[in-house]
């Protein structure tokens, strides 16, 4: 089983407010990656990393930014929260590897008031 | 990366096999096939991937047919909590980024 942590777990906050979403991963794993999911639709992929000091902006259009400092730390920032922004967050992160198969954290659920 | 297509739904009775069909016909020669299933808003988790031999793990087995058109994840003896969406995804052996989930088969495991 994968090592990877997202907090919280369920934010409810109003607009406006900045946010980070915090994930972690104890695997040692250079690649991460951020998906936004609302309910019963797809993943869209909205950021991702190869490394430390690494990243690039997915397929999903994201007022969010994130930054990778450290290997096992991939945080993700909205600056002003809108309801817009209200779905799920999905971390993961992959070895660089041929297959690279990726292993997801729990989740946080932001709802934007 | 190739599309794929799957049903929208599945029942399966406990205990039976659950056997869930993937159509990937565009899929090219370095492309591997993966399998997720996501429980309930809960994080995606990993089940199985194969490139052209069929593979088996503790959780399932994955049979690639011979022209790698098309694919099956076996669940051998299903259970209520397998219950899920289950996702076929087509992915570049080179290192691509991104995982497109599509909308996935619902399976419905019922006792």
């Amino acid at each position: 089983e994968a090592d990877i942590y997202q907090t919280p777990r369920y934010l409810v906050i109003g607009t406006g407010k900045k946010i980070t979403l915090e994930c972690s991963q104890t695997m040692g794993h250079d690649k991460m990656y951020w998906y936004q999911q609302d309910p019963g639709m797809e993943l869209h992929l909205i950021h991702y990393s190869y490394g430390v000091n690494s990243t690039e902006k997915g397929d999903l259009s994201s007022e969010s930014t994130v930054s990778r400092i450290r290997t096992e730390h991939f945080p993700l920032t909205l600056e002003s929260a809108r309801p817009s922004h209200t779905s799920q967050y999905l971390c993961a992160s992959s070895e660089l590897s041929l297959t690279d198969t990726q292993y997801f954290g729990p989740g946080t659920r932001l709802t934007v008031l | 990366d190739a599309k794929t297509t799957q049903p929208t739904s599945m029942d399966c009775a406990e205990g039976r096999a659950a056997n869930l069909p993937c159509n990937h016909s565009t899929i090219s020669g370095n492309e591997y096939v993966y399998w997720y299933r996501q429980i309930h808003s809960q994080g995606p988790q990993y089940i199985i991937h194969g490139l052209k031999n069929n593979e088996t793990n503790e959780m399932a087995s994955l049979i690639i047919t011979e022209d790698r058109k098309s694919s099956t994840l076996i669940l051998p003896h299903a259970t209520l909590r397998d219950t899920a969406v289950y996702y076929c995804i087509v992915r570049g052996g080179d290192n691509t980024d991104k995982l497109i989930f599509g909308t996935g088969t619902r399976l419905q495991v019922f006792p």
